[in-house]
């Protein structure tokens, strides 16, 4: 799976969207884009993924440049529980055993 | 979230005696894991299930044996706990695919349990 690039920590003003980058110049045609999140001391939460079109739900949005080398999670109005470690994974369609593969994430901090 | 429960939530025990951590989920995937959690590890896959008594290895397996006797329950067992398996233990579930091995459907995640080996 390809390695990706997130910074390590983010701050954000509650109400203003947060925009967390991610890098994976190494992504291969078949290889989709997730993110996930932890909240301290719960387990990880899916949050969107996509392969090469813009995704949006309920949670949030992925926008993924054209040649899909990065791609940017939106939270349009952060709240104060949007605070957490959020990941960006690559992971390979169809690999047969496979894990997710978590790296150190960003560290979102929404303050007041 | 996504109908997943991990029992015990937290457990203190004594190295050399046994443990059994039990993830049971609602949802009727097929596949079912376990992880654990260690600061500078990030999560590591232990076992995984692809079916009822179909269970396979993952990177940190030693130590631990697993079972899955119904598609709702996966157990995992620690015949006797050393200090080195004091971790989070996060169980999730996967996909619809009738594929064998695990596909790219989003893993859900349960609450996680602490466990603690003195």
């Amino acid at each position: 799976d390809a390695k990706t690039t997130q910074p390590t920590s983010m701050d954000c003003a509650e109400g203003r969207a947060a925009n967390l980058p991610c890098n994976h110049s190494t992504i291969s045609g078949n290889e989709y884009v997730y993110w996930y999140r932890q909240i301290h001391s719960q387990g990880p939460q899916y949050i969107i993924h996509g392969l090469k079109n813009n995704e949006t739900n309920e949670m949030a949005s992925l926008i993924i440049t054209e040649d899909r080398k990065s791609s940017t999670l939106i939270l349009p109005h952060a709240t104060l529980r949007d605070t957490a470690v959020y990941y960006c994974i690559v992971r390979v369609a169809n690999s047969g055993y496979s894990t997710l593969t978590f790296g150190k994430g960003t560290m979102l901090l929404v303050s007041p | 979230d996504a109908g997943i429960t991990q029992s015990p939530r937290h457990k203190v025990t004594e190295t050399g005696t046994p443990v059994t951590l039990r993830c049971h989920q609602t949802e009727n995937h097929r596949y079912m894991y376990w992880y654990r959690q260690d600061p500078g590890h990030g999560l590591r896959l232990i076992h995984y299930s692809y079916g009822v008594k179909d269970t396979d290895k993952g990177e940190v397996s030693d130590g631990y044996s697993v079972s899955r006797s119904k598609t709702e329950d996966f157990l995992l067992t620690l015949e006797s706990a050393t200090s080195s398996q004091t971790s989070v233990y996060f169980c999730a579930i996967s996909g619809t695919s009738g594929r064998r091995v695990p596909s790219t459907d989003t893993q859900y995640f349960g609450p996680g349990t602490r466990l603690t080996v003195l």
